[in-house]
């Protein structure tokens, strides 16, 4: 069974940092490309980054560039996002997300994680 | 950036209804589109990929279509587990979700 368990949320001061990590088991982690999906509270989705299935390439939405880095441990079959200067609107919660097929949509969703930036 | 419109953002149906709910791409997408439902507090599931495909387990009620640009996802006789929140997905170039869709059925 595909499982995304997502950790590391919490209360954070605005300017600080904090990483997130996504503990993917059931699949072959090392295959697959993933994502961090966010929401914040009652509002709708929005991706934020990719990383390929090898960790070389990278992507990111414009607001978390240069703020934002997602990365991951093959070895772990872990997924990171370690996010920097963090900001009162990234407020949300924070879905890890399984890539499949050609066409790139989500099969497998974590539970989320709820990340609370205020001072 | 591809820019999704979806509508309606709610809408209230009968189980005897057929619920269409669409997302305008602003520019081609090549059928690079995914539906996802959302119950509250929950994770998004997968519902439809490549614009008209079922995902595993999904009931077949659930269906995909496109016309030009403006995609759709239709549901048969909705049973009341069906309410919640559909979003749609471009995948094309980056990653882009619908506005969402808040299903209430009545």
């Amino acid at each position: 069974e595909v499982q995304l368990v997502e950790s590391g949320g919490g209360l954070v001061q605005p300017g600080r940092s904090m990483k997130l990590s996504c503990a993917a088991s059931g699949f072959t982690f090392n295959n697959y490309d993933m994502a961090w999906v966010c929401q914040a509270p009652k509002k709708g989705l929005e991706w934020v980054a990719t990383i390929s299935y090898d960790g070389s390439s990278t992507y990111y939405r414009d607001s978390v560039k240069g703020r934002f880095t997602i990365s991951r441990d093959n070895a772990k079959s872990t997924l990171y996002l370690q996010m920097d200067s963090l900001r009162s609107e990234d407020t949300a919660t924070y879905y890890c997300a399984r890539f499949e097929g050609i066409t790139y949509y989500f099969d497998y969703w974590g539970q989320g994680v709820m990340v609370t930036v205020s001072s | 950036d591809i820019q999704m419109t979806q509508s309606p953002a709610s809408l209230s149906a009968s189980l005897e209804e057929i619920v269409t709910i669409t997302c305008k791409a602003s520019q081609g997408i090549d059928d690079y589109l995914s539906w996802y439902q959302q119950k509250p507090g929950k994770s998004p599931q997968l519902l439809i990929y490549d614009a008209t495909s079922l995902a595993d387990g999904v009931p077949s009620r659930f269906s995909g279509s496109r016309s030009g640009t403006q995609y759709s996802l239709k549901i048969s006789r909705p049973q009341v587990d069906d309410s919640g929140i559909y979003y749609c997905l471009q995948s094309y170039s980056t990653w882009t979700f619908g506005g969402g869709t808040k299903l209430e059925l009545k």
